[in-house]
């Protein structure tokens, strides 16, 4: 079955360089979720989308950006890279708003 | 700012214990709590997703059950096996998003 895919896994940006993470939804789920992990901390919400529109919005710095286009894939943009930006970025699908969400397998961002 | 906590941080048990970990949430505008497994190197995968008070779900091992009005969730595995050792973590639907525990950590010896 298909899954939530992301990419690119690995990523090493140096500071003040900018990053865009990708997050393909299983097929025929309008919601995506973005998540960030530091390292040994909770997953954080950093913001999500239905139906190509901003739906809820969590502790996504103003450096960072995202969108949904049309094919309800999503792309988190992170501009003037902190070292405080490493962490594991997860993106989540749903079918629904209010129905179960699937995992990708995340991106790891390292900040030099 | 709401508060998802987990209960133990961390837990090791032997091969063939049972044992209950806690999720406990406010009750005020409770949606459905959602618990999630989650294996090193690999990404969070759903388990069970509970809307009412009183719910109580199984599969195969793993069960959990639900109290809406006190803000508390269980998850029981019976009979634990080295395999499920992993990270359990519940997370609370709130309006479009999913605010998540600090997770309990399970390792589970042969």
């Amino acid at each position: 079955a298909a899954g939530v895919i992301q990419s690119p896994r690995h990523l090493i940006k140096e500071k003040r360089e900018t990053a865009t993470l990708k997050c393909y939804p299983i097929p025929r789920h309008d919601t995506v979720y973005w998540y960030q992990q530091g390292p040994g901390q909770d997953p954080q919400f950093l913001i999500s989308f239905y139906e190509k529109m901003q739906s809820d919005k969590g502790s996504i710095p103003d450096r960072f950006s995202a969108q949904q286009f049309s094919d309800y894939h999503s792309e988190l943009n992170m501009s003037s890279l902190e070292l405080g930006d490493s962490a594991l970025y997860f993106c989540a699908s749903s079918p629904n708003p209010q129905g179960e969400a699937f995992f990708g397998q995340g991106t790891r961002l390292t900040v030099v | 700012i709401l508060n998802v906590e987990q209960s133990p941080q961390s837990l090791h048990v032997q091969e063939g214990d049972s044992t209950n970990f806690t999720c406990s949430f406010p009750s005020s505008n409770f949606y459905a709590l959602h618990w999630y497994r989650w294996e090193t190197a690999k990404s969070p995968e759903a388990l069970f997703v509970m809307t009412l008070n009183g719910d109580e779900k199984k599969k195969g091992r793993i069960s959990a059950t639900l109290n809406t009005k006190e803000g508390y969730s269980y998850l029981y595995i019976k009979g634990s096996q080295p395999e499920d050792s992993a990270t359990y973590l519940c997370a609370l639907r709130y309006g479009n998003k999913l605010v998540f525990g600090a997770g309990t950590i399970l390792r589970v010896k042969s």
